[in-house]
């Protein structure tokens, strides 16, 4: 079975704070994904990745950065954490041609 | 521009009957679909899928139906079941090889025991 593992399943930060999500996967794929929920807005992408160091903007990367530095861990990076930031936040994961996301279990960001 | 619309944000079924999730698009050039199921707390998992060739695609008790010249498919569940409630988003994919989802807002399904 693929798997993909986020660090946190529920994270409390302040505001202004650097917080790091991250996201390994074992599967070998070479896509990688960055995903927020929000009630009535659905799943928005903010970054994704093809391939190690490589890294495309999604639709919502604002007060957002990715890290890519080995193929299994992909990261998201909240430069200085904002309330409107507060969301739960999906990594998913993909061979390279395949349709099929493996998504992991999210994290719960609450900004305070 | 939202290409991929699920317009009933909501949706509440009886046991035993009928869940039709239905969903629109509007960009020609998706050729792949896919539902996703996703319970609170946790990731969205993958449903079923279907390719722009076919119009139908069965797995047991979900079945969709692509209907490409009205640009609309939809996900029946047959007999629902209270473990169905979940949260369902339909998402499509444009050109073979692309690797990237859109996805649509998603409709609650709550099934009614």
């Amino acid at each position: 079975d693929v798997k993909v593992t986020q660090s946190s399943r529920y994270l409390v930060k302040r505001t202004g704070e650097k917080v790091f999500l991250e996201c390994v996967q074992d599967m070998d794929h070479e896509n990688m994904f960055w995903y927020r929920q929000d009630p009535g807005l659905g799943l928005r992408l903010i970054y994704f990745s093809y391939d190690v160091k490589m890294k495309e903007k999604g639709d919502i990367p604002e007060g957002y950065s990715v890290s890519r530095e080995k193929k299994e861990r992909f990261s998201l990076i909240l430069e200085s954490a904002s309330t409107n930031q507060t969301s739960m936040y999906l990594c998913a994961s993909t061979l390279r041609g395949g349709y099929g996301y493996t998504f992991g279990s999210g994290t719960r960001l609450t900004v305070v | 521009d939202q290409q991929v619309k699920q317009n009933s944000p909501s949706l509440s079924v009886q046991e035993g009957r009928i869940s039709i999730l239905n969903c629109d698009y509007t960009n020609s050039m998706f050729d792949y679909f896919l539902w996703y199921k996703k319970y609170p707390a946790e990731g969205p998992t993958f449903l079923i899928s279907i390719s722009s060739i076919k119009d139908k695609n069965e797995d047991g008790r979900f079945t969709v139906f692509l209907n490409k010249s009205a640009k609309h498919l939809s996900l029946h569940i047959v007999p629902s079941q209270p473990g169905d409630s979940a949260v369902y988003f339909c998402a499509a994919s444009a050109g073979a090889g692309s690797y990237q989802l859109t996805f649509g807002k998603g409709t609650k399904l709550s099934v009614i025991p």
